[in-house]
């Protein structure tokens, strides 16, 4: 069965600051997605990123960014230049490309950004 | 504007109440989905409909039950609620293989 796996609860970082989260997945599949979500106070499901299996080049987006490591199955997510709305709960999912419609996701990391 | 609105957006009700959480999605997605995050902020899929067509149905109790109209709209019916009903439930839709597009949430609070 497929497990996506969050090792940090909780991280803090400084303001302007680059912090790295940390996320690693198992899976038998070759083709597949994955992704990071970010949950803000509000609550809201924002998706940040995401990055298909088959691509080599890592997946940017502005400030955001992700180590993609297919053969050690870890998909972590930089944050460069970290503001104060970065703070949220930052959710790394994973979906095959198959008929199997799931998306599963880790338990979570919950950012602090300190002034 | 809204991409995956969910009505309400608080639901305080009592043990035993049926209750309704309704969604609609103006995305022209062919897929919707139901997630429970609990108080640990976990996210678990519940049930997810294509096309009107149920796909997923987790191991979710009887008193869950998805109803899809059309492929706009999934919503989310649930009878004799329990204290453990309690937590946000999300709605979202997606364009396969495309991620999902999250509402807003609907926070569920049984006494």
């Amino acid at each position: 069965a497929q497990t996506v796996t969050q090792s940090q609860p909780e991280m803090s970082v400084q303001e302007a600051e680059t912090v790295t989260l940390s996320c690693t997945y198992d899976t038998s599949e070759s083709d597949y997605y994955l992704f990071w979500y970010k949950q803000p106070p509000s609550r809201q499901m924002i998706l940040v990123i995401r990055q298909e299996a088959y691509k080599q080049q890592n997946a940017t987006e502005n400030r955001f960014s992700v180590n993609f490591q297919k053969a050690a199955k870890s998909f972590s997510l930089k944050i460069s230049d970290s503001q104060l709305g970065d703070a949220a709960m930052y959710f790394c999912a994973y979906r095959a490309n198959n008929r199997d419609d799931k998306i599963i996701f880790g338990k979570g990391t919950r950012l602090h950004i300190l002034p | 504007d809204t991409a995956v609105s969910q009505t309400p957006k608080y639901l305080v009700t009592q043990m035993g109440n049926d209750k309704s959480i309704k969604c609609e999605q103006n995305l022209g997605h062919d897929t919707m989905y139901w997630y429970k995050q609990d108080s640990k902020k976990f996210l678990k899929i519940m049930f997810s409909y294509n096309n009107k067509e149920l796909i997923i149905n987790e191991t979710v109790p009887n008193r869950f039950s998805p109803k899809s109209p059309d492929k706009a709209h999934l919503n989310l019916h649930i009878n004799s609620l329990e204290l453990g009903d309690s937590a946000v439930y999300f709605c979202a839709s997606s364009l396969r293989p495309g991620p999902r597009v999250f509402g807003p949430g609907t926070r569920l609070t049984v006494l």
